[in-house]
């Protein structure tokens, strides 16, 4: 079965602090690996977008990693502000998927504390 | 200004009612779908659509109903049927199903009393 499994499931660190999410899946083949950062009430907001073949990509703060061989990715986020406080969702696309079924993470919940 | 709006931000339904969510997009996508969040759970595909007039169920259709008349809306109804209708709802779009970014919109919580 198709999986994408995230840790932690919640993480709390001090403002101007960096952390890593972790996110790891069981989908193979796959198209495409998104995270997405939702605030509370909101819908999620893109953040990155990585294909099978690359191996980093970066948005400001925001740096996302994918070693396909281990099926494994991480969403560094660094000199974190408190806007950061968020749920990060990583998302798993099959590659034969032309439904748009994408494949959800549970989602890591951040707290940035002053 | 392109985007993805949902209405209402909030729904309250008695039990043994239908309610229809609303979805507009002007991005000009061709797809559309609806997932279901529950907390501690990823997002659940209920329905989606790939082109007008066509749409295909999800992982959770059951209790929902949803119809494709024009590109730009995609609304979804829970009907009595559904036994836990209570969540929060967000819609998406994509340009194309597979490849594209999808754009969400800000979501309805829908509360059953």
């Amino acid at each position: 079965k198709n999986q994408v499994e995230q840790s932690p499931q919640s993480l709390i660190i001090l403002e101007g602090k960096n952390c890593t999410l972790q996110c790891n899946y069981t989908v193979s083949p796959f198209s495409n690996l998104r995270w997405y950062k939702q605030d509370t009430g909101r819908g999620p907001v893109s953040l990155t977008i990585m294909t099978f073949s690359e191996n980093t990509k970066s948005n400001r703060r925001y740096t996302a990693t994918l070693d396909a061989d281990t099926k494994q990715s991480s969403l560094h986020i660094t000199a974190s502000q408190l806007s950061d406080s968020a749920s990060y969702i990583c998302v798993v696309s099959p590659y034969s998927s032309n439904t748009g079924k994408l494949i959800f993470g549970q989602g890591t919940t951040l707290q940035v504390k002053p | 200004d392109g985007g993805i709006t949902q209405s209402p931000k909030y729904l309250f339904r008695k039990e043994g009612q239908n309610v229809t969510l609303s979805c507009e997009q002007n991005l000009n996508h061709d797809a559309m779908y609806w997932y279901r969040q529950d907390p501690g759970q990823g997002l659940r595909l209920i329905y989606y659509s790939q082109i007008v007039n066509d749409f295909q169920k999800g992982d959770i259709a059951e209790g929902y109903s949803v119809s494709r008349e024009k590109k730009e809306s995609f609304p979804l109804t829970v009907t009595s049927a559904q036994k836990n209708p209570t969540a929060f709802y967000l819609c998406a779009s994509s340009r194309s199903p597979d490849t594209s970014e999808a754009f969400f919109g800000q979501g309805t919580r829908l509360t059953v009393v």
